[in-house]
């Protein structure tokens, strides 16, 4: 079946240090792609995403390409913030299919 | 209200108990899930609901579990005799229009503790 497989944590950085969680995928067809976001004490909330292969999809700062050919969603941020500490989930949802399979998250830690 | 509420937010019960969780989806949305987010675990895929009909209950562990909604807006997770395994954030989300992107928007869960 359709799943995810993100890199696991937890990861400690730097404030302005370089992010980057890796996500691949494993699916029929061409899903489309999400990063969903959980800050502390709050609810998981839709970070950015991609729909067709090549899409790069952007938001705060952090951004992630749509891979067909390597079958990843790599999310990125340049220089992160201590505001940025959160649980990171990438998810797919298959064509026709009207639920998402989310990766088991990545915990990332920003040290001022 | 703005966002999707559930309640309570936290729950301990004694094994063999039954409880309730309650989900309150955005206004006007049509599509609610319920996952379950266990330690160190993904999200997992419980139910999905459209209007009152559930069409996908296969996320379901056990049929100790089970849902409903009414009046196409609140949607109740009932889990009977409640055992230790079950202990878990359960997150309800809902959307709007399964065309539209497929973004869901999330409650804060309620924290399930079974002693």
């Amino acid at each position: 079946g359709d799943s995810v497989t993100q890199m696991e944590g937890p990861v400690t950085l730097s404030e302005e240090a370089f992010l980057t969680i890796n996500c691949t995928y494993t699916a029929t067809g061409y899903p489309s792609l999400f990063w969903y976001v959980q800050y502390p004490g709050e609810g998981l909330q839709l970070l950015l995403k991609a729909t067709k292969a090549d899409d790069k999809g952007s938001n705060k700062g952090f951004e992630a390409t749509y891979r067909k050919e390597t079958t990843s969603f790599h999310l990125e941020k340049g220089s992160v913030q201590v505001s940025d500490s959160a649980v990171y989930f990438c998810a797919l949802s298959a064509l026709n299919d009207y639920k998402l399979s989310f990766g088991a998250g990545t915990t990332v830690t920003v040290r001022a | 209200g703005a966002g999707v509420s559930q309640s309570p937010s936290n729950k301990v019960t004694e094994k063999g108990k039954d409880v309730e969780l309650r989900c309150d989806p955005i206004s006007g949305h049509t599509a609610l899930y319920w996952y379950r987010q266990s330690l160190g675990q993904g999200l997992e895929f419980l139910i999905y609901f459209q209007g009152n009909s559930a069409p996908d209950k296969s996320g379901l562990p056990s049929d100790r579990f089970s849902a409903e909604r009414t009046g196409g807006s609140v949607s109740t997770l009932t889990i009977q005799r409640t055992q230790q395994e079950d202990s878990a954030v359960y997150l309800c989300a809902s959307s709007s229009d399964r065309e539209d992107t497929g973004e869901l928007f999330f409650g804060e869960g309620s924290r399930l503790t079974v002693l």
